[in-house]
């Protein structure tokens, strides 16, 4: 089983300011993780697939990047309605699916 | 538009049994690998199961084999959860899942709750 690991638990932030997040897995996945967001009360969304590509409708501050074993999403000029709990999930080697435990971005 | 609409949910007694059922419109289900994903209250998300577009094959978490077994009607565009043998442990949210390639359970439904209690 591949295991994910997420950095920082919590990051605060201002709204307007920009945020990054990590991802890691305990072995290569090559470029096959997905980014989700998930607000209270509703369903995990899909923002990125492929470690890079933007889902259709995902606002263009939104980017990731990395591959192999270390990922990075990052969002250039944090919006109200992202603050919210963000999680990576390796879809390279199934099953299981795994998600990373995530993280949660609030307002500083 | 895609629409998952899970349905079922409820409170239960340890030992007991509950089916869940995610009724799917908006694209050709029949096409589609679907999942149950769960996640427990204020905790992160867990994969449960997973069925192939045609039912033929099946995976599932160690922590439900043999409890809880994955199903789909694509006559009736509905995809199934059999939970027996319920836990405490098994409380959750359950969200049923579409692949959207290359990425399995990709969109979501919007979950129903299951609570296992005493």
């Amino acid at each position: 089983e591949i295991v994910m690991t997420q950095s920082p638990a919590t990051l605060s932030v201002s709204p307007g300011e920009g945020a990054t997040l990590s991802c890691r897995t305990s072995q290569s996945v090559g470029t096959n993780l997905a980014w989700y967001h998930q607000k209270p009360g509703q369903a995990p969304r899909l923002l990125i697939y492929g470690a890079s590509t933007t889902a259709t409708g995902v606002p263009a501050r939104f980017s990731g990047s990395g591959s192999g074993t270390d990922f990075t999403l990052t969002i250039s000029s944090l919006q109200s309605e992202d603050f919210a709990v963000y999680y990576c999930q390796q879809y390279d080697n199934w099953p299981p699916l795994t998600f990373g435990p995530g993280t949660k971005v609030e307002i500083k | 538009q895609v629409q998952l609409v899970e349905s079922g949910g409820g409170v239960v007694q340890p030992g007991t049994s509950l089916r869940l059922s995610c009724a799917a419109s908006g694209f050709t289900f029949s096409s589609f690998g679907m999942h149950w994903v769960r996640q427990a209250p204020g905790k992160g998300l867990e994969w449960v199961a997973s069925i192939i577009y045609d039912g033929s094959n099946k995976y599932y978490v160690d922590s439900v084999k043999g409890r809880f077994t994955i199903s789909r009607d694509n006559s009736k565009n509905t995809l199934y959860l059999q939970m027996n043998s319920l836990r405490a442990e098994d409380t959750s949210v359950y969200y049923c899942a579409k692949d959207q390639h290359p990425v399995p359970a990709a969109i979501w439904g919007q979950g129903t709750l299951v609570t296992v209690s005493s």
